[in-house]
């Protein structure tokens, strides 16, 4: 079976623009997390979502959006994008949200 | 907000001597759970405690959840190169606004 699976793998952008980030998670599993990841620090946890509903919000500002969709893949919205935003972003599912979490390999985002 | 602190940050053994990590919460957790991270990868479930006191073991890994499920410990013996990577807890205090709270993690490496 696949694992979960993100897109794009690399992105650049400049600052004040806005990004998607797509996750498609293991095939079964009804929750999807995000998590933003800077270089030598632990994943931070930004949104999750079960059965097409937010079942968690972590400490990021509204420029940060999430939603799940039928199929429960997901994506992650990042509007006015500042240079604070470069991160490795994570997506993560599992059967149940307090399930073990399975990470895609992520999506590099780089702000200049 | 909860916080979760791991220490070391950094631990650098001769192949075949033992490690450990410690985490700490600043509230009780419902469960906890051990991510490994190797260079340029994503964070890879390794287990998830919930019962207070818990022990468990993985071949040469055994992790910890304390009495009061505020701290938790993995121990490798006898390390090997194959062990090289970031370990994380990440705690979950339940609640109807689930977060999942990473510490900033371990890096092991290991000198053959």
């Amino acid at each position: 079976d696949a694992g979960v699976t993100q897109s794009p793998t690399h992105l650049i952008k400049t600052r004040g623009q806005h990004v998607t980030l797509r996750c498609s998670p293991i095939s079964g599993h009804k929750s999807v997390s995000w998590y933003q990841q800077v270089l030598g620090q632990g994943p931070q946890f930004i949104f999750q979502y079960y059965e097409k509903e937010e079942r968690g919000r972590g400490n990021f500002p509204d420029r940060f959006s999430a939603r799940q969709f039928p199929n429960y893949s997901s994506e992650l919205n990042v509007n006015a994008l500042l240079l604070g935003d470069s991160a490795l972003y994570l997506c993560a599912s599992s059967s149940r949200g307090y399930q073990p979490q399975h990470f895609g390999d992520g999506t590099r985002l780089s702000i200049l | 907000g909860q916080q979760v602190m791991q220490i070391p940050q950094y631990q650098h053994v001769q192949e075949g001597e033992d490690f450990t990590t410690y985490c700490n919460s600043s509230t009780t957790l419902s469960n906890i759970q051990w991510y490994k991270q190797r260079p340029g990868g994503h964070p890879v479930f390794l287990i998830q405690l919930v019962k207070s006191g818990e022990v468990k073991k993985q071949k040469r890994l055994t992790f910890q959840f304390g009495e009061a499920k505020k701290n938790s410990s993995l121990h490798i013996t006898a390390t090997q190169t194959t062990d090289v990577g970031t370990y994380f807890c990440a705690g979950d205090s339940g609640g109807s606004n689930y977060k999942l709270t990473f510490g900033k993690g371990t890096l092991l490496t290991v000198n053959p």
